[in-house]
C-alpha cells in the first residue's frame, strides 16, 4: 500500500520565480492538505483540496494556490518567491468520511530559496 | 498566544528513561488529538490517535488526555536511542469544514543516548 509521495524531494528556487510541488495522496484517501514547516517549527496549514475544490485555507498568501485533480492528486504553486518561503513542504491526506480521520503525511520537499 | 504551546526542549535522557511529552492547547473546540514522530529532515510519521480523554496505550507508547484541564501527554517506556527525533503534538476539531485541518506544536527535540 503506498503512501503519501511528493515530488521533487529538493529543489532550489531564485527569489521571484515560481515553483510547483506535486502530491498522490495514499490509496484510498480523497483528502489532500498542504502544509508549510519552517526550520525548528511545527507544520502550519496551508489550504486543503477535497472534491477537487478548495475547501479551507489557512493564514496564507494568495500567491500560494493549488490544484487537486480527478484522481486525488494535488499541486501546490508558489509565485513570487520570497526568501522566507524555504521550508519543507508537506502533504498529507486523508479520508473525508471516514470514522476518525486519520492523517498520513509525504516525506515532504525542501524548497530553498536563494 | 499559540493555540498548542509545546517545550521545544531539547530533551536528552538515558537509553531505557521514560520519557513525558506534553502540550496544552487553549481552543476547546479539538476533539482528536494526535502525536507524531519526525527523523530528521523527513516528513511527520503518525504514532498515536486519540479523540477522548483518558490513556491509550500502544507497545512503548501511552498517549494520555485531559480534556478539562486542555493537556495531553505522550510516554515512551524504555525509551530506545532509534526513539531520538522530534515529537510533534497535533490536534484538531470535530468538524464543519474542518476536516483534516491539523494544529501543531512547535515540536520537542528528543535525544536518548546509549
Amino acid at each position: 500500500d503506498a503512501g503519501v509521495t511528493q515530488s521533487p524531494t529538493h529543489l532550489i528556487k531564485t527569489r521571484g520565480q515560481q515553483v510547483t510541488l506535486r502530491c498522490s495522496p495514499k490509496s484510498g484517501h480523497d483528502t489532500v492538505s498542504w502544509y508549510q514547516q519552517a526550520l525548528g517549527q511545527g507544520p502550519q496549514f496551508i489550504f486543503q483540496y477535497y472534491e477537487e475544490e478548495e475547501r479551507q485555507r489557512g493564514n496564507f498568501p494568495d500567491r500560494f494556490s493549488g490544484h487537486q485533480f480527478p484522481n486525488y492528486s494535488s499541486e501546490l504553486n508558489v509565485n513570487a518567491l520570497l526568501l522566507g518561503d524555504s521550508a519543507l513542504y508537506l502533504c498529507a491526506s486523508s479520508q473525508t468520511r471516514a470514522a476518525g480521520n486519520t492523517i498520513y503525511f509525504g516525506e515532504g520537499s525542501w524548497l530553498t530559496v536563494v | 498566544q499559540k493555540e498548542v504551546e509545546q517545550d521545544p526542549g531539547p530533551l536528552s535522557v538515558p537509553e531505557g528513561a521514560i520519557v513525558s511529552l506534553n502540550c496544552t492547547y487553549s481552543n476547546s473546540a479539538f476533539q482528536y488529538f494526535m502525536w507524531y514522530r519526525q527523523y530528521s529532515r523527513k516528513g511527520p510519521e503518525l504514532l498515536m490517535y486519540t479523540y477522548s480523554s483518558g490513556n491509550k496505550e500502544d507497545g512503548r507508547f501511552t498517549a494520555q488526555v485531559d480534556k478539562s484541564s486542555k493537556y495531553i501527554s505522550l510516554f515512551i517506556r524504555d525509551s530506545q536511542p532509534s526513539d531520538s527525533a522530534t515529537y510533534l503534538c497535533a490536534m484538531k476539531d470535530a468538524g464543519g469544514t474542518s476536516y483534516g485541518k491539523l494544529t501543531f506544536g512547535q515540536g520537542t527535540i528528543l535525544t536518548v543516548h546509549p
